[in-house]
Formats: C-alpha cells, sequence, structure tokens
C-alpha cells in the first residue's frame, strides 16, 4: 500500500462547479499535511498547508482528519485557471511523501 | 525563497552511462530532497537530506547515489544508468514558514528531464 494515496483522476468538470480531491495516508506519526499544485509537468508549488482545525483561501477549503488519516480539498466556483494536478502532501518528520497526484479539468 | 538551480534541464544518455545531476540552493536551507516523476506514479522520493553529511533513503532509492559536502549542493548520481531511470527529476529544499504553525514548505527546482537510451 502507498503511503500516501488519493483519489484516481482526471476529474473533469464545467466552470462554476465544486469539486473535492481526497488523501488518505497510512503513517499515524504525520506531521504536517499540504496540498500543491502542479501544471503541465512543471515543478510543484504549494496551494495550501493543511491545518487540524480546516482552513480556507478564498475559493479553496482544506480539512484534516487526524483519526481516519483523511485530507480534502474542496474548490468552489471552478475557474478555467484551476485546470491542474494536485497533489497531496505529507511530512512523515522532515521526509515529504506525495501521492499520485489528481488532474482536474474544467471546462467552458 | 530558497533559489533551487537544477542541471543539466535536458539530459539524454545511454544504457550503462554515469550520470549525475546537480542541484544548487542559493540560501542554506537545510533539508533537501531529490523526487523523480513518472506518469502513473506521481512524485517519488528518492533520497533526501537534513544536513551536510547527512542523506537518508527514500521510497526508491535503488540505483541512485547522493552525496552532501555542502549545505547549497545536493547531487544526485545515476551510477549505471537504466531504462526505467528515464524520468523527471525534481530537486526541492525545505524552508520553514513564518508564524505560529511553522509549518514547513518545499519549494522545487524546474526539473531535469532524463532520456536513458
Amino acid at each position: 500500500r502507498k503511503e500516501v494515496e488519493q483519489d484516481p483522476g482526471p476529474f473533469n468538470v464545467p466552470e462554476g462547479a465544486t469539486v473535492a480531491f481526497n488523501c488518505t495516508y497510512s503513517n499515524s506519526a504525520s506531521q504536517s499535511f499540504f496540498w500543491y499544485r502542479q501544471d503541465c509537468r512543471k515543478e510543484p508549488k504549494l496551494l495550501m498547508s493543511v491545518y487540524s482545525s480546516g482552513n480556507e483561501d478564498g475559493r479553496f477549503t482544506a480539512q484534516l482528519n487526524r483519526a481516519s488519516q483523511y485530507i480534502s480539498l474542496l474548490i468552489r466556483d471552478s475557474k478555467l485557471s484551476d485546470s491542474a494536478t494536485y497533489l497531496c502532501v505529507v511530512d512523515q518528520g522532515g521526509k515529504l511523501i506525495f501521492g499520485q497526484g489528481t488532474e482536474l479539468s474544467v471546462k467552458p | 525563497d530558497a533559489g533551487i538551480t537544477q542541471s543539466p534541464r535536458y539530459k539524454i544518455t545511454e544504457t550503462g552511462r554515469q550520470v549525475t545531476l546537480m542541484c544548487h540552493q542559493t540560501w542554506s536551507h537545510s533539508y533537501m530532497f531529490w523526487y523523480r516523476q513518472d506518469l502513473g506514479h506521481g512524485l517519488r522520493l528518492i533520497y533526501y537530506s537534513a544536513a551536510a553529511d547527512i542523506t537518508d533513503k527514500g521510497e526508491v532509492p535503488d540505483g541512485y547515489v547522493v552525496s552532501r559536502s555542502k549545505t547549497e549542493n545536493f547531487p544526485l548520481t545515476l551510477e549505471s544508468a537504466t531504462r526505467s531511470q528515464t524520468s523527471v527529476y525534481f530537486c526541492a529544499a525545505l524552508t520553514r514558514t513564518g508564524g505560529l504553525s511553522g509549518a514547513n514548505v518545499l519549494t522545487f527546482g524546474a526539473g531535469s528531464r532524463l532520456t536513458v537510451l
């Protein structure tokens, strides 16, 4: 079993849709959690950290459930520019492990 | 932000040859990482380093060697390249955000695309 697993993609949604990505991790000692975004095989860039209480940044909401070892990312009112691959990242005490990524395609 | 420079950006080599991918950071962040990215696998951690002269294996270390004699450099060597090592390789450094959370953030280089024939 992979240490970090994400929903298989791709997700194809119309503009304005709400889309949710899920991620599970196997190491209960994992300390920090993140969502990264990657465009067209360029380098990944941090989208947002995931805090225990949940956090929101504009149209993006991240949530963490430590008991279920589960992370989620919700994107509201999808834009064409949101089309990318979204990567879940888990920090195991300095060792950062990525999920395989979920591709999102937002259509007009 | 840590400026991460990778070289070469593109490399074609033959099976059995030794290849070294370079990674340099302009700052002195302690943690550095090497990932490879392949279709269907996402980014997989090859090796990481917590400081100069300290390195640890990641998820897929076989066939790779790293060194960290200086904090700013973290080269990755394929001692005898194989076709299965054809991939895009990303180097990254770990920075720490400010504020109460002090969360760690990865800053990546632009990647090195390696083709092994």
